[in-house]
């Protein structure tokens, strides 16, 4: 079955700095790549996805990219601020009913500390 | 709209007994997934129902089930607890045939002691 790794398993950078976390996936049809943002007490917020048939998709100061070849993408925020501290979730999952997606296989979290 | 909720937000229960929580999906939203969260394992998918019929499964033992009423709300259930089925159970609903992006609700903590 997919297998998603997640690196680093915690990050720490200073306000107005760039982190970039990566993520490796293992089934090759794996279509679809969702990044979740969740802060303590609170579900998991759906922060940016990006489709197999797209290499990059940028939303003001986030971006994902996509490299099918190599199984992987990224996660990448610049101008960090004080409330983008929160655990990062990158996974995976294939279109098996029509393009649904009702199976996400997640990576293991990336804590991200941002210092004012 | 209204987005998911889940009840309780907490419960406490002890080993051997069995729990229900349920899940009400973003209205029009015809899909659930449940997840479980675990510090050691992370998000691990449980199972997903659409359309009142279970059609995805991940590797959880039997004691974990589910099911989606005809209004779409879902409820999963844990029979003879174990200590470490304490964890924060997610749903997450996704709406539609050709869509793909799942929304979490809150989550249930449950504690087993």
């Amino acid at each position: 079955g997919e297998n998603v790794e997640q690196h680093p398993s915690t990050l720490s950078v200073q306000e107005g700095d760039s982190a970039v976390i990566k993520c490796t996936y293992s089934d090759s049809a794996s279509n679809y790549f969702p990044w979740y943002k969740q802060e303590l007490g609170k579900g998991p917020q759906l922060i940016i996805d990006i489709r197999s048939n797209v290499g990059e998709k940028k939303d003001q100061r986030i971006a994902v990219t996509l490299n099918k070849t190599a199984k992987h993408f990224s996660l990448h925020i610049t101008e960090t601020q004080p409330e983008d501290s929160a655990v990062y979730f990158c996974a995976a999952s294939t279109g098996n009913y029509g393009g649904s997606q009702g199976n996400l296989i997640f990576g293991k979290g990336t804590k991200l500390s941002v210092k004012p | 709209k209204a987005g998911v909720t889940q009840t309780p937000r907490y419960l406490i229960k002890t080993r051997g007994q069995q729990v229900t929580l349920s899940c009400s999906p973003i209205s029009g939203h015809r899909s659930v997934s449940w997840y479980q969260q675990t510090p050691g394992q992370g998000l691990q998918f449980l199972f997903e129902y659409f359309s009142e019929t279970q059609r995805n499964k991940g590797n959880f033992p039997g004691r974990f089930s589910g099911r989606q009423f005809s209004n779409s709300r879902s409820e999963m259930n844990v029979s003879t607890l174990e200590l470490g089925d304490s964890a924060l159970y997610l749903c997450a609903s996704m709406g539609g045939p050709s869509t793909d992006t799942q929304y979490f609700g809150p989550g249930t903590r449950l504690t087993v002691l």
